[in-house]
């Protein structure tokens, strides 16, 4: 039982790139959400989903796009990767709502 | 913007101590939670409290809940070394489906 699984654990983008962040988890959890973490501050909510086929924006969603074509999986894309995108990503899972949240062990991104 | 904000933003204290941090928050509430984050790590759940429930206890770990003040308190009691790490209130709110999160307590128990 892997849980809440992210990968790349570290990445560098320059300006203007695009990337997936993955995110998968095997706990058969109907919620999923994206959060950023800057330093010093807590997460804030990009995107989430209430079940495969569902996804409605967070507090932060410009810049980034989701999809959850099935249960176990829920990517996070960036479409054109600016510094100030420049951050700890975690992605996170829950049974029915966004209570008890699995987080993953984070993704560390850099844009130059 | 942030729905909860937790006080005091770090903590210092000597092994075997009590050591309390609060949330405040600023809509209506379905539950409230209470996370870990050790550095560098992903977050782990510790506890949620109902909007209907004053008080809950978890091993050392005791959380109030006041409605009417709109605040949160996290009490950690005989802390040991290993609980050195942030701590975070979250907020579901009664609106959605979202969680948000404070800014955090860094706390610090020195051995």
């Amino acid at each position: 039982n892997a849980g809440v699984t992210q990968t790349p654990k570290f990445q560098v983008l320059k300006t203007g790139q695009s990337m997936t962040l993955q995110c998968a988890q095997d706990m058969n959890h109907e919620y999923m959400s994206w959060y950023r973490q800057d330093p010093g501050m807590g997460l804030r909510l990009i995107h989430y989903s209430v079940g495969a086929g569902i996804t409605d924006q967070g507090e932060v969603p410009n810049g980034y796009n989701v999809s959850r074509s099935t249960t176990e999986d829920f990517p996070l894309r960036l479409l054109s990767a600016a510094p100030s995108q420049t951050s700890v990503y975690f992605c996170a899972s829950s049974y029915a709502g966004p209570s008890e949240a699995f987080f993953g062990q984070g993704t560390r991104l850099t844009v130059v | 913007s942030q729905q909860g904000e937790e006080d005091p933003q770090a903590l210092s204290i000597q092994e075997g101590e009590n050591a309390t941090m609060n949330c405040s928050y600023k809509t209506s509430i379905n539950n409230l939670q209470w996370y870990r984050q050790n550095s560098g790590r992903g977050l782990v759940h510790l506890i949620l409290i109902r909007s209907n429930e004053r008080e809950k206890h978890s091993g050392r770990l005791r959380v109030t809940l006041d409605t009417s003040k709109k605040s949160s308190s996290l009490l950690i009691t005989a802390s040991r070394a290993a609980d050195t790490a942030s701590y975070f209130c979250a907020t579901h709110n009664n609106a959605g489906n979202m969680l948000t999160f404070g800014g955090g307590t860094r706390l610090m128990v020195k051995p």
